[in-house]
This record gives structure tokens, sequence and C-alpha cells, in this order.
């Protein structure tokens, strides 16, 4: 299909290990979304990116998290020396362009399980 | 931080039903969506709903939305077994990005 990608879709590592976590959006989609799920509750933003202007990075909860989009689609999300706090299933979405006031739907892939032992 | 906040947190209804779950917010929005998450699989858009809007439909959703008190709800109609999900309200600020409420979760018994 020709939805959002995610890789992988689980991922187990240890405490203080680095992990890297793929997204694909849709083809043609300008915006990209990374957002973390953790157990029974809601989404938390994490960072967005717009085709070439800078990315919002003010959901990143620490240093540790950065994120990259490469050729304005695919985008890696990189956690370093990774906590038992980090476990969680981030997701990834991806829009046509960003709103004002028009119509924004975000496309979300299945997402990307992650736990830290 | 989360905007949202739905209520109740969980609901369990028989099919044939309707289900009401309310979201609350607490700054101006574009506009407030809800989605759906079904158990092991991604977060499905339902549907949007404009600041300047006060009603929609789609199917057996009706969504409502009341800036005065900022609020909305979503009622489901006719539910199903295959409506149990997680259900959650999202407002889109500045920025584009969209911020979720924790949820609320659906059972629908057959």
């Amino acid at each position: 299909g020709a939805g959002v990608s995610q890789s992988p879709s689980n991922k187990v590592t240890e405490k203080g290990k680095d992990v890297e976590l793929r997204c694909d959006p849709i083809s043609g989609h300008t915006a990209l979304y990374w957002y973390r799920q953790s157990l029974g509750q809601g989404l938390e933003f994490l960072i967005y990116f717009q085709g070439n202007s800078a990315p919002d990075k003010s959901g990143l909860p620490s240093d540790r998290f950065s994120a990259e989009r490469t050729g304005g689609s695919v985008s890696t999300l990189t956690i370093q020396r990774t906590q038992q706090e980090d476990s969680a299933v981030y997701l990834c979405a991806s829009s046509l362009a960003p709103s004002g006031m028009s119509y924004n739907e975000q496309f979300f892939g299945p997402g990307t399980r992650l736990t830290v032992l | 931080s989360q905007q949202g906040e739905e209520d109740p947190q969980a609901l369990s209804i028989q099919e044939g039903e309707n289900a009401t779950m309310n979201c609350s917010y607490k700054t101006s929005i574009n506009n407030l969506q809800w989605y759906r998450q079904n158990s092991g699989r991604g977060l499905v858009h339902l549907i949007l709903i404009r600041s300047n809007e006060r009603e929609k439909h789609s199917g057996r959703l009706r969504v409502t939305l009341d800036t005065s008190k900022k609020s909305s709800s979503l009622l489901i109609t006719a539910s199903r077994a295959a409506d149990t999900a997680s259900y959650f309200c999202a407002t889109e600020e500045y920025g584009n990005k969209l911020v979720f409420g924790a949820g609320t979760i659906l059972r629908v018994k057959s």
C-alpha cells in the first residue's frame, strides 16, 4: 500500500544503547511528524518537519532525542543512551501541507514499539 | 502536555446503543479532530471540525464543537462490535502539530 511505513515494528534494547527508528512518509507529503505514545496514554508530540524549514523540536523530551529528515522524505528518530522511561510506541505521521485554516489530515504509520530493558 | 481531556476514560455499551465521548481543551485552536485506534493498529482519522463550525456528521458519527466552553463531543450511533477501540480527540494549534488527549476506551458488547 501507499501508507506511512515504519521500521522496525518492534525493538527491544538494553538501557544505555542507542536506537534508530525509521519512517517512510506517503509520497508527496511535505509534512512529517513524530509522536510518542506511552502505555494507556494519548500521543505526545515530539518533532515536526515541513519542507525545507527548520524543524519544530519543541516536543523532544531531552537532548538524547534527535531526528532528521533526508531529502524531504525518509525520517530517522534517534534515541541515544536509552532509558527505561523511553519505552513506548513511537508513531510517525505525514500530511500534504501545513494547514493554517485549511484541512490537514495526518496519516499515521503503525508505529515502532520500543522496549528498553 | 496534553490539551484535550476525554471523558469518560472508559465506556462499555451494548451493540446498537449510542456512545458519547467528550473532550475538553484549554487554548485557541484551528480545528479539532477525532481519531480511532484499534488494538495493535495505527491511528485512523475519523472526522475534523473547524473552529468556526458547530456540528459535523459523517456516517454514524456526529461531532459537536463549543468553542465558548472549549469542548467537543463525539457521538457514535447504532454502535457495532467493530467500533470497539480507543478514541482520541486532538487539537491543532500553531505549527500544525496535534495535541492529543488521553483517550476514551470504548467497548461494544455483542
